[in-house]
């Protein structure tokens, strides 16, 4: 079973309207990753954020991390028709753990 | 740029016979890492290698599934006696871990896999 599993499954927003995006995670880890992936195409990496931080940001995205409630949420901020796509969240527990565990993905709808 | 590439894009192929997918990484990254995705599904580690070494297998990984990397840089990733339940897009990334600021994984395009 996924690691991860992200809320909501679907999302459909107007442009220029915020998009949050949530993850839980079962086990304790190391990081937690932010994908994004168009239909049909490889994922994009977002954003890592460490097990020891709590907040990042990058451009128009914020990300935060509760260890204690093992979940994590994505906000993209004035979204773009161009933001649409599914946002994935990937959990690793080391750097020597190798593998990334994935949920299933929250489809995002910006509709200009 | 020199990204994750991942040969073929797509393959047809008919049920019991055999495939293999290309993945080239990034040039200098030591890890490369196999995953499956299927619709509306988020991909499913199969197994990475750290150089040549392969590390860790899945249990998604049957006796029909092989994967290489024999000198370190490229590697394949062959299904034998293809099943319909094979039909899934196939993720190659590769990452330069284990050094602490390196985990980030960067994906290829993946290999669209049809098993009529």
């Amino acid at each position: 079973s996924q690691q991860g599993e992200e809320d909501p499954q679907a999302l459909s927003i107007q442009e220029g309207e915020n998009a949050t995006m949530n993850c839980s995670y079962k086990t304790s880890i190391n990081n937690l990753q932010w994908y994004r992936q168009n239909s049909g195409r490889g994922l994009v990496h977002l954003i890592l954020i460490r097990s020891n931080e709590r907040e990042k940001h990058s451009g128009r995205l914020r990300v935060t991390l509760d260890t204690s409630k093992k979940s994590s949420s994505l906000l993209i901020t004035a979204s773009r028709a161009a933001d649409t796509a599914s946002y994935f969240c990937a959990t690793s527990k080391g750097t020597n753990a190798g593998k990334s565990t994935f949920g299933d993905g929250t489809t995002l709808t910006v509709k200009p | 740029d020199t990204g994750v590439s991942q040969d073929p894009r797509h393959k047809i192929t008919k049920r019991g016979q055999n495939v293999t997918f290309r993945c080239d990484p990034i040039s200098e990254h030591n890890r490369l890492y196999w995953y499956r995705q299927t619709l509306g599904q988020g991909p499913e580690f199969l197994t990475y290698f750290q150089n040549e070494a392969q590390l860790e297998k899945s249990r998604l990984l049957s006796d029909r599934f092989s994967a290489e990397r024999p000198k370190g840089s490229f590697s394949t990733l062959e299904i034998q006696r293809t099943e319909q339940g094979d039909s899934a897009m196939y993720l190659c990334a590769s990452s330069l871990a284990p050094l602490a600021d390196q985990e980030t994984q960067y994906f290829g395009p993946g290999t669209r896999l049809l098993v009529l």
